[in-house]
């Protein structure tokens, strides 16, 4: 089952425009990471947020954790094209169980 | 440092035939997964490895899916026999130590279309 749910499914912005990205999950966690995922590629790691920090940054990316909403959301300040991509949450229930991924928010930013 | 490597990367095959995808996770990388990814989803976890013994199955179709990872390097995933809805991304993913505290790296993926 996903645990994850992203909002929206999908976002069309300009160039420069910010996007953002929600994610809600459902059990509690021990860390939530969203990765990115370029068409026909594999997933590449974007960022880690741990239950007990609620802001963390990655040059363009700014990631928020609200646990007692069991949410997430994922910013990406000044897009480009090269953002273009989708974009997924993960969490770790607890320990050392495997991540349980959401269905993504397909992100296109138009030059 | 290189990545993780699967092969074939795209696959073509009738239903009921068999397929065998390979995965080469990180050097030293102690935890192996397997995920499957149908177009438009996240992945699904089908496997998971701690050097050579099986963590999580629970989501492994057992009757047409096996894998194994005898050595506790490389991992084989085996289909038999594929049925229509088993077209997908199979993913294999890596992580040291295990991965929900830490970054899970993936391979690009063997892509799977059954016809």
């Amino acid at each position: 089952s996903q645990q994850g749910e992203e909002d929206p499914q999908a976002l069309s912005i300009q160039e420069g425009e910010n996007a953002t990205m929600n994610c809600s999950y459902k059990t509690s966690i021990n860390n939530l990471q969203w990765y990115r995922q370029n068409s026909g590629r594999g997933l590449v790691h974007l960022i880690l947020i741990r239950s007990n920090e609620r802001e963390k940054h990655s040059g363009r990316l700014r990631v928020t954790l609200d646990t007692s909403k069991k949410s997430s959301s994922l910013l990406i300040t000044a897009s480009r094209a090269a953002d273009t991509a989708s974009y997924f949450c993960a969490t770790a229930p607890s320990g050392n169980t495997p991540l349980v991924f959401g269905k993504g928010t397909r992100l296109s930013v138009i030059a | 440092e290189a990545g993780v490597a699967q092969s074939p990367r795209y696959k073509i095959i009738e239903k009921r035939q068999s397929v065998a995808f390979w995965c080469n996770p990180i050097s030293g990388h102690a935890t192996l997964y397997w995920y499957q990814q149908i177009l438009g989803q996240g992945p699904k976890l089908l496997i998971q490895f701690q050097n050579n013994g099986v963590v999580d199955d629970s989501q492994l179709p057992k009757d047409r899916f096996s894998a194994e990872r005898l050595k506790g390097v490389d991992s084989t995933l085996k289909i038999q026999p594929a049925k229509l809805e088993d077209s997908a991304v199979y993913l294999c993913a890596s992580s040291s130590p295990a991965g929900s505290g830490n970054t899970i790296y993936f391979g690009e993926g063997s892509w799977l279309t059954v016809v």
